[in-house]
């Protein structure tokens, strides 16, 4: 069966550090994988989504970049982190197939003072 | 742009009763809708979909409702129970766009 990993659950950062929040999937084969950001008590929001190794597609300008080294791996980056990149990070995959449900990790709750 | 919204921001009912959320969509290319349930601190969680040649699909104690002349969808819950409150999105896919948009999320609580 298909399971996704997603790592750290938290994490706290100072204004101005890096960032890299790691996303695996096992199970499957060139998924087509996604990272989105949630503010508290809001919707989801897309920011990035590939469809192959290193095809990224960016859905708003921001402060944060994604890298596909892997096929089952996506990498969310940042150089300085800004305290409006706060917020909750869900990795997700889905088939190939662009009309298919999405499966989504735990998440990482960032925190960023 | 484009966007999934709710009715409503947060639904209250009592155990035992039927649960209806809703959920408004603008764009007519959509061809694919999914309803999630969030619980606090956890990525989202499928629940069922349904696809636009469909009006209406069951699963277990769910049931999405589908009008696309009105551009509405909506997830009915059968006899409701604790375990099922939650943060519940609807989420649309655009024909060919490759990726989901997120409504807003109803927030469903239920009373003992």
């Amino acid at each position: 069966s298909q399971t996704i990993h997603q790592w750290p659950a938290t994490l706290v950062q100072p204004v101005g550090s890096p960032l890299s929040l790691e996303c695996t999937v096992e199970g499957t084969s060139n998924p087509n994988l996604y990272w989105y950001r949630q503010a508290a008590g809001r919707g989801l929001q897309l920011l990035f989504y590939s469809v192959g190794i290193g095809q990224i597609s960016s859905e708003v300008p921001q402060n944060l970049s994604a890298s596909r080294p892997q096929d089952r791996q996506f990498i969310l980056s940042s150089k300085k982190l800004l305290l409006s990149d706060s917020g909750f990070y869900l990795c997700a995959w889905g088939a190939p197939n662009p009309n298919e449900k999405l499966f989504f990790g735990s998440g990482t709750q960032l925190s960023v003072l | 742009g484009e966007s999934v919204g709710l009715h409503l921001p947060t639904l209250s009912v009592q155990e035992g009763d039927n649960s209806i959320i809703n959920c408004a969509y603008s764009n007519s290319a959509s061809d694919y809708f999914i309803w999630y349930k969030q619980e606090s601190g956890k990525g989202p969680q499928f629940i069922i979909d349904i696809r636009s040649n469909m009006d209406k699909r069951q699963g277990q104690r769910v049931t999405v409702l589908l009008n696309k002349t009105v551009k509405h969808l909506s997830l009915q819950i059968a006899a409701t129970q604790p375990g099922d409150s939650a943060v519940y999105f609807c989420a649309e896919n655009i024909y060919g766009a490759g990726k989901l948009i997120f409504g807003q999320g109803t927030t469903l609580q239920v009373k003992p």
